[in-house]
């Protein structure tokens, strides 16, 4: 079965520096990959994916995410945040066995100090 | 434009009750999808349904059950509820295996 991990549960930085979000799977077949974002007390909102072909993908608000097959990973990065990028970001996979299942990651908590 | 719609919002219940979450969404979305969202552990799938007709267990489905009573709506109920059960629930809906999930606002609650 699939399973996502994110290591980071906190992410402190300051506003105008780079991030990175990690993520890594767990699965033995093909995946889609998803980041989400998750502002305070509000749904969630998907913010990239990966299904297949360029394994760089990249959102309308800066971000981007690379798919690494040989290290299972997913990382969501930006080259510069800002204060209204502080929000809760998961990680979500889901295999070929069953792509209907999406299984997410715990979560990363990135804070915009200013 | 409603998109998914959780009701209710908040729920106190007693150890022991039994109610049922509702969940219905207007994009005429083939998954549906129900999650618990606890701190530190993200969330967690508890049931989905790929189609209507169809439900398949998640990670954590022990304690629940699911009906898709039809293409729109998608219920969850707890049958006995517990204190362990107090959380944050989200239903979520999509068109196909590589399109976005839409989420609801989520129901809190809160077995005393």
């Amino acid at each position: 079965a699939q399973s996502v991990t994110q290591l980071d549960s906190q992410v402190p930085v300051f506003e105008e520096a780079p991030v990175e979000l990690r993520c890594n799977y767990s699965s033995s077949v093909s995946v889609y990959l998803f980041w989400y974002v998750q502002y305070p007390n509000q749904g969630l909102q998907l913010l990239l994916k990966y299904l297949s072909g360029s394994t760089l993908v990249e959102s309308i608000n800066g971000f981007e995410a690379e798919f690494n097959k040989s290290q299972t990973s997913f990382h969501l990065r930006k080259p510069s945040v800002h204060i209204s990028d502080t929000a809760e970001y998961f990680c979500a996979v889901s295999a070929r066995t069953s792509y209907d299942k999406v299984i997410f990651g715990p979560g990363t908590s990135l804070s915009v100090i200013p | 434009n409603a998109g998914v719609t959780q009701t209710p919002k908040f729920q106190v219940l007693k150890t022991g009750q039994s109610m049922t979450l509702q969940c219905a969404q207007d994009m005429n979305h083939n998954s549906m999808y129900w999650y618990r969202q606890d701190p530190g552990m993200g969330l967690r799938l508890i049931y989905y349904s790929a189609s209507e007709g169809t439900t398949d267990k998640g990670e954590v489905p022990n304690g629940y059950n699911v009906s898709r009573l039809n293409k729109r709506e998608f219920s969850l109920r707890l049958e006995s509820a517990a204190p362990s059960q107090t959380s944050v629930y989200f239903c979520a809906s999509r068109r196909t295996v590589n399109t976005e999930a839409f989420f609801g606002q989520g129901t809190r609650l809160t077995v005393v």
